[in-house]
C-alpha cells in the first residue's frame, strides 16, 4: 500500500467546515483513497473513500487532486462528536487487502 | 449496514493466565477477519490476519504462540492472549469485511488489562 502523510493535529471551530489534508504522492493507479475516523476508545468508522473522482456523502466530502498524489477530507459543519483521530488510507479495493494505518490527524472541535 | 462485535469490551486479568477475545460478523459472512492492537496515543497495529478453517497470518514481530487465532465459523474469530503479562495490556480490535475486502467494518474493540 502507498504510504500516506498527514498533519499530526489540527483545531476547528465548532460550525465551521474542517479541511483535513492527506498526501499520497506514490499512490498507484488502482488503489483508493479511503478515510476513517477513531474517537477516543472505539473502533474505527468508515468516512469515505474514492478512487479519482470528488466524492461525497452524508458525513463527509473527498476532493482528490487530478494527479491523486493528494486528497482533502472535508467536514462542512464541524461539531464536538467530530473530535477524533482521522486516518487517510490508501490501498487496492476488494481481495481482502490488508488496511494498514499511520499516524492519523488528530482533529479538536473547539466549541 | 456490516456489524462486528466485540467481547468482552474490558477485561482484567491476573499475570500468567490467558485471555479470549471474541469477533462476531453478526448480519454477514466473513471469511477473514483482521487482529490490531493499539497502544495509548498510538496508531492501530496490524497483528494478523485471521482465515476461515485455516491457519492464520501473522505479521512480522507477532509471537503466533502468544496470541492465539482461531477462525472456526464464517461469522466468529477469536484472539487469545496466552500467559498474558502487563506488557500485553492494550487495545485489541478486529474488523471484518462484507463485501469481499471493498469495505471494512471494526468492532468496537476490547480493553485488556494485565495486573
Amino acid at each position: 500500500d502507498a504510504k500516506t502523510t498527514q498533519p499530526p493535529s489540527m483545531d476547528c471551530a465548532e460550525g465551521r467546515a474542517a479541511n483535513l489534508p492527506c498526501n499520497h504522492s506514490t499512490i498507484s493507479g488502482n488503489e483508493y483513497v479511503y478515510w476513517y475516523r477513531q474517537i477516543h476508545s472505539q473502533g474505527p468508522q468508515y468516512i469515505i473513500h474514492g478512487l479519482k473522482n470528488n466524492e461525497t456523502n452524508e458525513m463527509a466530502s473527498l476532493i482528490i487532486t487530478e494527479d491523486r498524489k493528494s486528497s482533502t477530507l472535508i467536514l462542512p459543519h464541524a461539531t464536538l462528536r467530530d473530535t477524533a483521530v482521522y486516518y487517510c488510507i490508501v490501498r487496492a479495493s476488494g481481495g481482502y487487502q490488508k488496511v494498514t494505518f499511520g499516524t492519523g490527524t488528530k482533529l479538536q472541535v473547539i466549541p | 449496514g456490516a456489524v462486528v462485535s466485540q467481547h468482552p469490551s474490558r477485561v482484567i486479568c491476573k499475570s500468567g493466565t490467558s485471555v479470549k477475545i471474541e469477533c462476531r460478523s453478526l448480519d454477514f459472512q466473513a471469511t477473514t477477519m483482521f487482529w490490531y492492537r493499539q497502544f495509548p496515543k498510538q496508531s492501530l497495529m496490524l497483528m494478523a490476519t485471521s482465515n476461515e478453517g485455516s491457519k492464520a497470518t501473522y505479521e512480522q514481530g507477532v509471537e503466533k504462540d502468544k496470541f492465539l487465532i482461531n477462525h472456526a465459523s464464517l461469522t466468529l474469530s477469536t484472539l487469545t492472549v496466552t500467559s498474558a503479562h502487563p506488557e500485553d495490556s492494550s487495545f485489541y480490535i478486529c474488523s471484518a469485511s462484507k463485501d469481499r475486502g471493498y469495505g471494512y467494518t471494526f468492532g468496537s474493540g476490547t480493553r485488556l488489562t494485565v495486573v
